[in-house]
């Protein structure tokens, strides 16, 4: 099956910081890539669609400008959590789906840890 | 009401059993439909995808998707426990959009 690689599997930052994650699609183009957070024993959270090229669509109650949604290319989107605080800690989650291949993959996560 | 149900379980079961794991929905317009597992902090893991009504069987993975019920079902034979993990259903009507259910947590025993 295609693979979609996200990295880093895990990240410690400090509170104040901003932390990147990135997406890619290796082996097809990912025309829309989505971005979700999941709490401990809990089903995935939506935060934002991306299609490449243009702005990201977010959730109701998920604050853009907190984090920050590029779709710059076909295989490469990143969210970029700003200001990081405690509260922003959790696994976050990227998924891609491409137009030719009809199926939703998704990356293996990132656990944000905030000090 | 949600637009996708699924029993969080947790379903425990042993090992060599037939596993059943289930989704309804409420929107008829849903025809792509999909199932993951997903073990703890990892990402979901495509197991089966299934276009419009019919089963589909991949080695000891049987889906089944029945529109008129709006109802999905994953079918787990001779189960091990490395088949322990959470199964989540999703669907879509136009793949814009996505809608998952809260995950079965199963567990097969030794």
């Amino acid at each position: 099956g295609a693979v979609v690689s996200q990295h880093p599997s895990w990240v410690i930052c400090k509170s104040g910081t901003s932390v990147k994650i990135e997406c890619r699609s290796l082996d097809f183009q990912a025309t829309t890539m989505f971005w979700y957070r999941q709490f401990p024993k809990q089903s995935l959270m939506l935060m934002a669609t991306s299609n490449e090229g243009s702005k990201a669509t977010y959730e109701q109650g998920v604050e853009k400008d907190k984090f920050l949604i590029n779709h710059a290319s076909l295989t490469l989107s990143t969210l970029t959590v700003t200001s990081a605080h405690p509260e922003d800690s959790s696994f976050y989650i990227c998924s891609a789906y491409g137009q030719h291949n009809e199926k939703l993959f998704f990356g293996s996560g990132t656990q944000l840890s905030v000090l | 009401q949600k637009e996708v149900e699924q029993d969080p379980g947790p379903l425990s079961v042993p090992e060599g059993a037939i596993v059943s794991l289930n989704c309804t929905y409420s929107n008829s317009a849903f025809q792509y439909f999909m199932w993951y597992r997903q073990y703890s902090r990892k990402g979901p893991e495509l197991l089966m995808y299934t276009y419009s009504s019919g089963n589909k069987e991949d080695g000891r993975f049987t889906a089944q998707v029945d529109k008129s019920s709006k109802y999905i079902s994953l079918f787990i034979r001779d189960s091990q426990p490395s088949d322990s993990a959470t199964y989540l259903c999703a669907m879509s009507a136009s793949f814009n959009k996505f809608y998952f259910g809260s995950g079965t947590k199963l567990n097969v025993k030794p």
